[in-house]
């Protein structure tokens, strides 16, 4: 089945305790993002990716990391998880720009 | 910098009622406008998108978003409403021209009622 998938989808953790958030897709789609999604704000883009190696800060980068060493895998990062982070995080990818994108089930951050 | 504005917080239908949840955007030029769903515990799905062609679009579930260059706007549609379509929708916006940079609304909470 052709899908993006999340790990984990719920996670509470202490200020300062380094997490990621492993993302995966199986539909070698090039491009994948990551957004936060908050009550009255709607999703924003963290980081998005358009190939292997080319990634690039989306609205609101500040406190995350990214990584995308092969195509199918984008973790993202927490180097010191703060509580203004918890969230509810989505990873998506799409085969190209103006494709749409597939989104993952969601993993729900909660920091302490 | 590129914009989308979904006036509507909340709506609520009764069931077999029309529905249109309105969409505006901001953009230099012709973007990538799509319309997402999204139900209780779920992730997004995507419901339709438009770029060129067609300014009628017609997507899953059965509804339709329709393109207006003039008002900067891209509404979704659907002719009569089942309780199953009880979900928050997002109208998002993707440059065009190999830009990944996606912005979405805050969304429109969809209540059915009997």
């Amino acid at each position: 089945e052709a899908q993006v998938t999340q790990n984990p989808r719920y996670l509470i953790t202490v200020t300062g305790k380094k997490l990621t958030v492993t993302c995966s897709q199986n539909m070698n789609h090039e491009y994948m993002s990551w957004y936060r999604q908050d009550p009255g704000l709607g999703l924003r883009q963290i980081y998005y990716s358009m190939n292997v190696e080319v990634t690039d800060k989306g609205d609101v980068p500040e406190g995350y990391k990214v990584s995308r060493k092969e195509k199918r895998n984008f973790p993202l990062i927490l180097e010191s998880p703060s509580p203004n982070q918890t969230s509810l995080y989505f990873c998506a990818s799409s085969l190209y720009e103006g494709n749409g994108y597939t989104f993952g089930s969601g993993t729900r951050l909660t920091v302490v | 910098a590129q914009s989308v504005t979904q006036p509507d917080i909340h709506i609520t239908v009764s069931e077999g009622a029309s529905l249109e949840l309105r969409c505006n955007y901001s953009y230099g030029a012709t973007p990538y406008l799509f319309w997402y769903v999204q139900s209780p515990g779920q992730g997004l799905q995507l419901l339709l998108k438009y770029f060129s062609g067609d300014t009628l679009v017609q997507g899953i579930k059965g509804f339709e978003a329709e393109f207006k260059r003039s008002q900067s706007s891209f509404n979704l549609r659907k002719p009569s409403v089942h309780w199953s379509d009880a979900a928050e929708y997002f109208c998002a916006v993707v440059g065009s021209g190999g830009y990944q940079k996606v912005t979405f609304g805050t969304g429109t909470k969809l209540q059915v009622i009997p």
